[in-house]
Order: C-alpha cells, then sequence, then structure tokens
C-alpha cells in the first residue's frame, strides 16, 4: 500500500525546537518531491515547504523560512521538517504529501495523516 | 508571492445540486491548479489536478475548468458525500492554497 506516515509531534515551549518525520513505503520514494503542508485549527492549509527527489530543489514558505529545515534520507525513506525557534502561530496539524507523477511540478496525490504540533507556554 | 482567493467561502445547497466554486489566482499560473476536498478530522483528497484532469476513482460528476487566473470547479448533481470543504491549489510556483469552500448542506 502507498502510504506516507508522519511523526514526533508534541507539545514544544515558544522559542523551542522540534523534528518532524514522514515515512514513506509502497512506492520508490527516491522518485519523488515530497511537501509539507500544515493546517492550524479550524483553518485552512498552508504549504510550509519542499524537497525534490534529488534534493536539489528546497523551498520555505515565508513564514517558516529561516527558522525550518527540509531534509530527506533515502536511506530511511522519509523526510524530516527540523522546526526551530516555534511560536505560537506554527501550531498545526502537519501533513507530508506526495507529488504525482514523480515530477517536480505536480498537485499532491498521497498524503499522511498528519502529526500535532502545539506550541504553548 | 501567488495568492489564491477562493469563493464563496461557504455554500449552502441540496443532494442533486449543480454547485460551482471559483478560484482566481493573483497572477497567471497557467494550468496548474489542483482541487482537493477534505472531510473533518481526514487528510485532503486530490480530486481534480492540471484544471480539468479527474484523478484516477474520483466520480465524474466532480470537473474543472479554466486557465490563467480563473478556475472552477463544479459538481454537477451534488451527493450526500459531497458536503465537505473545498480547496484549490496552484502548484506553478510552490504550491499555495485557497482558503476553502465548505458545502454544507442547505
Amino acid at each position: 500500500e502507498v502510504q506516507l506516515v508522519e511523526s514526533g509531534g508534541g507539545l514544544v515551549k515558544p522559542g523551542g525546537s522540534l523534528r518532524l518525520s514522514c515515512a514513506a513505503s509502497g512506492f520508490t520514494f527516491s522518485d519523488y518531491t515530497i511537501n509539507w503542508v500544515r493546517q492550524a485549527p479550524g483553518k485552512g492549509l498552508e504549504w510550509v515547504s519542499s524537497i525534490s527527489s534529488s534534493s536539489t530543489y528546497i523551498y520555505y514558505a515565508d513564514s517558516v523560512k529561516g527558522r525550518f529545515t527540509i531534509s530527506r534520507d533515502s536511506a530511511k525513506n522519509s523526510v524530516f521538517l527540523q522546526m526551530n525557534s516555534l511560536r505560537a502561530e506554527d501550531t498545526a496539524l502537519y501533513y507530508c504529501a506526495r507529488v504525482q507523477f514523480g515530477g517536480s511540478k505536480g498537485a499532491f496525490d498521497i498524503w499522511g495523516q498528519g502529526t500535532m504540533v502545539t506550541v504553548s507556554s | 508571492d501567488i495568492q489564491m482567493t477562493q469563493s464563496p467561502s461557504t455554500l449552502s445547497a441540496s443532494v442533486g445540486d449543480r454547485v460551482t466554486i471559483t478560484c482566481r489566482a493573483s497572477q497567471s499560473i497557467s494550468r496548474w491548479l489542483a482541487w482537493y476536498q477534505q472531510k473533518p478530522g481526514k487528510a485532503p483528497k486530490l480530486l481534480l489536478y492540471k484544471a480539468s484532469s479527474l484523478e484516477s476513482g474520483v466520480p465524474s460528476r466532480f470537473s474543472g475548468s479554466g486557465s490563467g487566473t480563473e478556475f472552477t470547479l463544479t459538481i454537477s448533481s451534488l451527493q450526500p458525500d459531497d458536503f465537505a470543504t473545498y480547496y484549490c491549489q496552484q502548484y506553478n510556483i510552490e504550491g499555495t492554497f485557497g482558503q476553502g469552500t465548505k458545502v454544507e448542506i442547505k
């Protein structure tokens, strides 16, 4: 079964750090661009970051640039999101999502179930 | 940055109705647009990509059109399973989402 499974969420104080993981299975992980998308409670979807199949192309939303770092490990079939200097407004459910067809430009055809990040003192 | 604006924010409709949701981009995105459906407590589900291509397994009552900056999602005959929130997304540059349209029971 093709799937993505996120982990690593939790409660963290403002200014703290957290590392999210996205484990892929059921497809050739090294062929696909992976994204992180977040959704604050009761709000809409916000694209956060993307990493291409070979890690050549990495992009961030302005709201997280300089604080978040995306990376991937093909040996572990995983993508990571290192989140530093966390703020209350980073509180959200974080999804990882695959870009369809193995291209760098495409819709997100496979999504994980999400991992919740809560930033609060 | 490309901004995506959906309208309406909320739509009240009945089973069997034809429903149309509009999405506007702040600059041309060619046809690099997707539509997603999200139900409470669930991850978004891809419905259409490249403005009008139906994702595998998605019912044919869903259709999309448009190019450049104006796009529409149409549900030809609303079914009980279609009451949900719908998002457009441009993926021409990065991946901005619209603010969502909640389709609720009238």
